[in-house]
Parts: structure tokens; sequence; C-alpha cells
């Protein structure tokens, strides 16, 4: 079993659709970052979060680190949201090394 | 604008060759890291470096080569010992060792082995 699970694993949404991804991790972490990797490869840090809530335009980050869990919340959803969108964490044991999940490729249909 | 560059974009390699994959970035940021991503897979970890002249093997390191000789530089060699190297590569870098700090990445170099 991964020590970071994303579901969905693809997820596909018409315009303007509210779409929420997930993740939950087995391990106890000091950081949980959201990434999004569009075709062609980049990836773009979209939130950090270590507690609580965080907003950015369009895209609600949560995390609730009792029950090891956060969502990814895209409102009013768009096709130039269409993208793989990664959970990574980074685990309190003392390494420095993230641990990510496999990946939700989200397609936006106009 | 600060920001981590990779090149080259393309790279193809024939079988017995090594290369070397440039990253650089001008973030002021301690830790390095260099991933493989496959279709499919997580990113899977290469080798990692926090400081300059200090690098760890990551879970896939074998094949590979670093060295971090300046702050801003981590070039990866894919040896010929790389069995399968044709993949997708991913050089990052992080604000602050070991802490929760902003996590940034390059466009990536995609080597192909011919």
């Amino acid at each position: 079993k991964n020590e970071v699970e994303q579901s969905p694993q693809n997820l596909t949404a018409q315009e303007g659709e509210f779409i929420t991804i997930n993740c939950s991790y087995s391990v106890g972490i000091s950081a949980l970052h959201w990434l999004q990797q569009h075709p062609g490869g980049g990836i773009v840090s979209l939130f950090m979060l270590s507690s609580g809530k965080k907003k950015h335009g369009r895209l609600i980050a949560t995390i609730n680190i009792q029950e090891k869990h956060s969502s990814l919340h895209i409102t009013a959803s768009h096709p130039r949201d269409s993208a793989v969108y990664i959970c990574a964490v980074l685990p309190t044991s003392g390494t420095y090394k993230y641990i990510f999940g496999t990946g939700t490729r989200l397609k936006v249909l106009a | 604008d600060g920001g981590i560059t990779q090149s080259p974009k393309y790279l193809f390699r024939k079988e017995g060759q090594n290369v070397t994959l440039s990253c650089e970035q001008n973030l002021n940021h301690d830790a390095m890291y260099w991933y493989r991503q496959d279709p499919g897979q997580g990113l899977r970890l290469i080798y990692y470096s926090q400081i300059v002249n200090d690098f760890q093997k990551g879970d896939i390191a074998e094949g590979y080569s670093v060295s971090r000789e300046k702050k801003e530089s981590f070039p990866l060699t894919v040896t010929s010992a790389q069995k399968n190297p044709t993949a997708f590569y991913l050089c990052a870098s992080s604000s602050r060792t070991g802490y929760a700090g902003e996590l940034f990445f390059g466009e990536g170099s995609r080597l192909t082995v011919l």
C-alpha cells in the first residue's frame, strides 16, 4: 500500500462544475503540497499546507492532520484547469524526502 | 525572476553513452532534488542534496551520479549502467532543508534512448 493515496485517479468534468480531489496519507507529516502538472511536464506548487485551509482564486485546499487527509477543490472549473494534480507530503521522520501520490488526471470539457 | 532552469528539454542518447542533465536555480535554496517520472507512476527520487558538497542517494540511484559543487547547480549524469533510462526527469529545490518550505520544480528533461 502506498503511503500517499489519491482519488480519483481520473476525473472528467463539465465546465463550471465543482471538483474535489482527495489525498490520504499514512505517515506523520510536517507539510503537504498540492502540485499541478500540465501536459508538457512542468510542475507548479499550488499550495503548501500544515494545517487548516488555504484559498487562491478558484482553488481551495484543506487538510485534517488528525485524519491524515487533504482535499483540493476547484470551483467553477474551466478547461484550462485540465492537468494532473499531485499530492506530496514531507514526513516528520527526519528525512528530507517528499513522498508523492500518483496523481489525479483532470479533464474539464467546454 | 527566480526559478529553476533545466536543460536540455529533450535529449536523445545512444545505448552505452553517458549524458548529463543540467539543473540551475537562482532561488538561494539549500535543498535540491532529482526525480524520475514514468507514465502512470508517481515521482521517484534519484538523488537529493541538502548543502554544497553533500548529496544522498534516493530510492533509485543506481546508474545515476550527481555533484553539488555550487549551491546553484545540481547536475545529473545518466550513465550507461542505467538499464532503462528513457524517462522524464525533474529537478526541484526547496527553501528550507528538512522543514516545511516552498517546493519549486524545473520544466523537466525528456531523455530517450535510441
